[in-house]
């Protein structure tokens, strides 16, 4: 009964490959966001979304495309991978009221290799 | 443009001893800020938190205290315990806008017995 749940975990690939990250939550929230923790531990926000709508796009490339299908996911969609995007991915999500915590997934290690 | 500033990236405590975690941040127009602890392989978690309107708020054995002048707070954990150790995440919302948190860049807490 995982509140946020991202897959996969771990997903290692090349250089100029298109991958996918999925998530869920179960929190009935409506709020969800995509964060990058990199090499030097920086935890930033990519993108968030309310109730399927784009609110924050926070300056990332548009090789990555996030996709919500409903909002209680929120996937993210990665073209033409470079060895940059190495990282540690994490979704998260909110009621999205003021000050509400955000709820994180346990984030997947992308390495492009 | 490191708005949110942890310029230790590691501390060693005994157990039973207090923690002292410190956070520093640079836009005087931050006025919430949010605690999260993070284990190895899992997402960050919510902790504590505490509004500009505040100087102090605790929570059990944790206390945030916030110094508005000198635009510094700190996370106090006492007892400290071996499950303590994790990393803590520093964080701030601009303008009580929960969807862009700003990240520091986190401690790793160490409780050893």
């Amino acid at each position: 009964d995982t509140a946020v749940s991202q897959t996969p975990k771990y997903l290692v690939t090349q250089m100029g490959n298109d991958k996918s990250i999925k998530c869920e939550q179960n929190l009935g929230h409506d709020t969800m966001y995509w964060y990058k923790q990199d090499s030097k531990k920086f935890l930033k926000i990519m993108f968030s979304y309310n109730n399927k709508e784009l609110i924050i796009n926070e300056t990332v490339p548009n090789r990555f495309s996030p996709k919500s299908p409903d909002k209680a996911h929120l996937n993210l969609h990665i073209n033409s991978l470079e060895l940059g995007d190495s990282a540690v991915y994490f979704c998260a999500s909110s009621r999205g009221q003021n000050n509400s915590p955000l709820h994180f997934g346990n984030g997947t290690r992308l390495t492009v290799t | 443009d490191q708005q949110v500033k942890q310029n230790s990236p590691s501390l060693s405590v005994q157990e039973g001893r207090i923690s002292i975690l410190n956070c520093d941040y640079t836009n005087s127009m931050f006025d919430y800020f949010l605690w999260y602890k993070k284990y190895p392989a899992e997402g960050p978690t919510f902790l504590i938190s505490i509004s500009s309107i505040k100087d102090k708020n605790e929570d059990g054995r944790f206390t945030v205290f916030l110094n508005k002048s000198a635009k510094h707070l700190s996370l106090h954990i006492v007892p400290s315990q071996p499950g303590d150790s994790a990393v803590y995440f520093c964080a701030a919302p601009p303008l009580y806008n929960t969807d862009k948190l700003i990240f520091g860049t986190g401690t790793r807490l160490q409780v050893f017995p």
